[in-house]
């Protein structure tokens, strides 16, 4: 049972380039969400999916895409990543009483 | 603007005093609140939380305090460990908002030995 797992742990781009942030849950959770965090800023609400085929943006949707591959799948896209996006990225799903657990994250940066 | 607040961006403390972190809420309709607990170069790992309905609830070291009419909860941790320093996060949920949980920016807690 390894809970919420990513890919890549680590992860360097140039301005203008894409990838792909994977995210993976073995909970059977409903919801998942994904998150970045800066320093002071806390953790930002990026986009979220309450459930298998919806996804709703949050607070910092801009410069981002998801899909919801399946109920077990949530994936981060960066079409043309800008330095402005260089954080730590965590991907997150909701159990009971909207209890979330975290994966370990994803650190990018952006040049 | 920011509806949970934590106010103190850092404590430190004595190992086995008491810590205490503080957080504040400004929406009345926050049905269920939690604390996470996040140690550099991992993500946050939940820690404990309390119904709305609720006043207390403890687990082991660590008890949660939620003050309605005040719009304010506590996290209490007894007796402090150095394995304890870490940065915690409060969060809330608001029933009518769509399993999102409203963050607040964190408290860095060190525990020396």
């Amino acid at each position: 049972n390894a809970g919420v797992t990513q890919t890549p742990k680590f992860q360097v781009l140039k301005t203008g380039q894409s990838m792909t942030l994977q995210c993976a849950q073995d909970m059977n959770h409903n919801s998942m969400y994904w998150y970045r965090q800066d320093p002071g800023m806390g953790l930002r609400l990026i986009y979220y999916s309450a459930s298998e085929g919806t996804t709703d943006k949050g607070e910092v949707p801009n410069g981002y895409n998801v899909s919801r591959l399946n109920k077990r799948e949530f994936s981060l896209r960066l079409e043309s990543a800008a330095p402005s996006q260089t954080s730590v990225y965590f991907c997150a799903s909701g159990g009971y009483q909207e209890t979330q657990y975290f994966g370990p994250g994803t650190r990018l940066l952006v040049l | 603007d920011q509806q949970v607040k934590q106010n103190s961006p850092s404590l430190s403390v004595q190992e086995g005093r008491i810590s205490i972190l503080n957080c504040d809420y400004t929406n009345s309709m926050f049905d269920y609140f939690l604390w996470y607990k996040k140690y550099p170069a991992e993500g946050p790992t939940f820690l404990i939380s309390i119904s709305s309905i609720k006043d207390k609830n403890e687990d082991g070291r660590f008890t949660v305090f939620l003050n309605k009419s005040a719009k304010h909860l506590s996290l209490h941790i007894v007796p402090s460990q150095p394995g304890d320093s870490a940065v915690y996060f409060c969060a809330a949920h608001n029933a009518g908002n769509n399993r999102k949980l409203i963050w607040g920016l964190g408290t860095s807690l060190a525990v020396n030995p």
